[in-house]
């Protein structure tokens, strides 16, 4: 009973380096989301996916780029990573965005540390 | 625009008495609302979700919310409170902008002392 299944769990990167954090449903959802949770701010948007083929920009995509690789996979990238970028990153997913009720499903996160 | 407010950011209760905590929203149009726990180190777990049919919802581990259009509120409850409801719980709203968002509050973290 995987859900969301989110890599790696934690990862330390040096300012400018390259990393991509994956992603998985086995939900046979169509939208996909990853957010950053920080301290007080709660969860903020990066980007998001409404179906496969699509992708679009959140409240903080900046420093970021995504790919709906399938149905299944929508990988996080940070091309050079800076120290703004520390923070906890979950990916998610719902059946659709055809609805308002539609649950969204949470992995279990990524800490992600910029020295 | 959608936005959500949850009114405390720290919540302290006595193990064995009542949970209150607060949430206020703002949407144009019928909203739907969902409050969800984070457990430290662990991702979000739906508790209850509100989505147009009963105003009072029961969620999972005795939790219930009341959704209150005029007041636009959604407060969660629980009669009593046990040592492993500690954790930090999120309001959400899922509103129409195009495409259905949901929104987060910033989150009130409750903590239960013995």
């Amino acid at each position: 009973n995987a859900g969301v299944t989110q890599t790696p769990k934690f990862q330390v990167l040096k300012t400018g380096q390259s990393m991509t954090l994956q992603c998985a449903q086995d939900m046979n959802h169509n939208s996909m989301y990853w957010y950053r949770q920080d301290p007080g701010m709660g969860l903020r948007l990066i980007y998001y996916s409404a179906s496969e083929g699509t992708t679009d920009k959140g409240e903080v995509p900046n420093g970021y780029n995504v790919s709906r690789l399938n149905k299944r996979e929508f990988s996080l990238r940070l091309e050079s990573a800076a120290p703004s970028q520390t923070s906890v990153y979950f990916c998610a997913s719902s059946e659709g965005q055809d609805s308002s009720g539609n649950t969204i499903y949470f992995g279990e996160g990524s800490w992600l540390t910029v020295v | 625009a959608q936005s959500v407010t949850q009114l405390d950011s720290h919540v302290s209760v006595s193990e064995g008495t009542p949970v209150l905590l607060r949430c206020n929203y703002s949407s144009s149009y019928s909203p739907s609302l969902f409050w969800y726990v984070q457990h430290p180190n662990k991702g979000l777990q739906l508790l209850l979700k509100y989505t147009s049919a009963a105003t009072l919802v029961k969620g999972i581990n005795g939790f219930e919310a009341e959704f209150k259009k005029s007041e636009t509120s959604f407060h969660l409850t629980k009669p009593s409170a046990h040592m492993s409801d500690a954790a930090e719980y999120f309001c959400v709203v899922s509103d129409w902008a195009g495409t259905y968002k949901y929104i987060f509050g910033t989150g009130t973290r409750l903590k239960v002392l013995a």
